[in-house]
């Protein structure tokens, strides 16, 4: 079974452009969530996807992210524009489609150098 | 707000010994807790989980302890292995979170272990 997959590995951009990072999930995966760890930092939580809908983004820290999951299989994490404290790695992890807390598992993540 | 964190950045063990990495939890309304590993240029690996209504869980070489009194939550790996070498992560939810649908993962700083051959 292929794990969860995320494209690009890494990418550098210059402040004030755009970036958009992309997270396949496991085949089956209704939960998806995104996480990102900023430099000296502890993995942080942005978003939660149940199949399309989002069910909690009390982590995303402004408008300029926006997270997309059209058809409840892959997702998009768009950074418009960038800023220099957004470089980290931000990684996707899906979870089941059963009901509670279940192990979610992390993709190999993006690594974002924004300069 | 409340975290997750760790008492030990780095922990060398030697090839064979057991190894145990700590985490302090402060919310006392946390429910479930993983371990995840991670090796350079990869992501979390999903070591093992436990829920609160239990102290104790084993998987392959590798037992989670939980002890609630104190908030703690300790990781042993027996007979660690140079591909023992990563960073762990304990990581946590709420009920509070769980029941409203919410499983987002509070981490920890994270715990470098190193295996000396």
């Amino acid at each position: 079974e292929a794990g969860v997959t995320q494209f690009p590995s890494h990418s550098v951009i210059e402040k004030g452009q755009t970036v958009t990072l992309r997270c396949d999930p496991i085949s089956g995966h209704d939960n998806l969530y995104w996480y990102r760890r900023v430099m000296g930092k502890e993995i942080k939580f942005l978003l939660h996807f149940v199949k399309e809908s989002k069910q909690d983004e009390s982590g995303m820290p402004n408008n300029r992210f926006l997270a997309e999951r059209t058809g409840g299989t892959y997702s998009t994490l768009k950074v418009q524009p960038a800023e220099l404290e957004d470089s980290g790695v931000y990684f996707c992890a899906s979870s089941q489609s059963l009901a509670g807390l279940h192990e979610q598992y992390f993709g190999p993540g993006t690594r974002l150098t924004v300069t | 707000g409340e975290s997750v964190g760790l008492h030990l950045p780095t922990l060398s063990v030697q090839e064979g010994d057991n190894s145990i990495i700590n985490c302090a939890y402060s919310n006392s309304a946390s429910d479930y807790f993983i371990w995840y590993k991670q090796e350079s240029g990869k992501g979390p690996q999903f070591i093992i989980d436990i829920r609160s209504n239990m102290d104790k869980r084993q998987g392959q070489r590798v037992t989670v302890l939980l002890n609630k009194t104190v908030k703690h939550l300790s990781l042993q790996i027996a007979a660690t292995q140079p591909g023992d070498s990563a960073v762990y992560f304990c990581a946590e939810n709420t009920a509070q979170n769980s029941g409203a649908g919410s499983y987002q993962l509070t981490f920890g700083k994270g715990t470098k272990l190193s295996v000396i051959p």
